[in-house]
């Protein structure tokens, strides 16, 4: 079965690090770009970035470079997403997804299989 | 920075069509995705290449780009199609993605 499963829920202060992963079962994790998802409560999606695993090619939506860091573990088939010093801003729902069985092999394609979510909360 | 503008709400009765609409300067170069977003669970994809619609999507949905704007479009809308829905597409450049504002639809 294809699936992405994401770490569990996460609870820490400004200014924190953090890395939640996502793994990967199911499809060939080199050929396929993962994604991320971020959704602030009550709001809509916004597209991060998305990482090739085959050789860590990293796109970032512009308002998110610099903030995050996308990166993978081939060994592991696992993506992760980084922080270096949590806001409370980052407060929200990060999805990993994959675009698998309808891939043009850009990294502008959309996405058929989800995670299910980790939910990050930054508060003091 | 590239948006996507979308009607924050679509409201419509069972069994009528719910059209809802996605505005973005690109789309006449980029594809299209939609996702249905139903609350506490992840967007699942609805349609994709502005015009295909997945393995499982009822054939009720349907997809279709003219010009700047794309449309997602229910025929015979059901209770179960009440969600968010999202549109996806890339700036002109081809360098990011964006996902629209969101639309709720709301069976009556």
């Amino acid at each position: 079965e294809v699936q992405l499963v994401q770490s569990g829920a996460e609870m820490k202060k400004p200014g924190e690090s953090l890395k939640i992963s996502c793994k990967a079962s199911g499809y060939s994790f080199i050929s396929n770009w993962i994604g991320w998802v971020r959704q602030m409560p009550g709001k809509g999606l916004e597209w991060m970035g998305v990482i090739y695993p085959g050789d860590s090619d990293t796109r970032y939506r512009p308002s998110f470079q610099g903030q995050v860091t996308l990166s993978v573990d081939k060994s592991l088939r696992t993506a992760y997403l980084q922080w270096s010093s949590l806001k409370a801003s980052d407060t929200a729902i990060y999805y990993c997804a994959s675009p698998i069985d309808y891939s043009t092999s850009s990294s502008l394609d959309g996405f058929d299989i989800w995670g299910q979510g980790t939910l990050v909360t930054v508060s003091s | 920075s590239y948006e996507l503008t979308q009607p924050p709400s679509v409201s419509v009765s069972p069994g009528q069509t719910a059209r809802i609409t996605c505005s973005g300067d690109a789309l006449p170069k980029q594809f299209t995705y939609w996702y249905q977003q139903k609350p506490g669970q992840a967007p699942v994809l609805v349609m994709y290449k502005d015009s295909a619609r997945p393995s499982g999507v009822p054939d009720r949905f349907s997809g279709s780009t003219s010009g700047t704007t794309a449309t997602l479009t229910v025929s015979g809308v059901q209770a179960e199609d009440e969600a968010d829905y999202y549109c996806q597409s890339a700036d002109r450049s081809g360098t990011y993605v964006v996902f629209g504002s969101g639309t709720k639809v709301t069976v009556l």
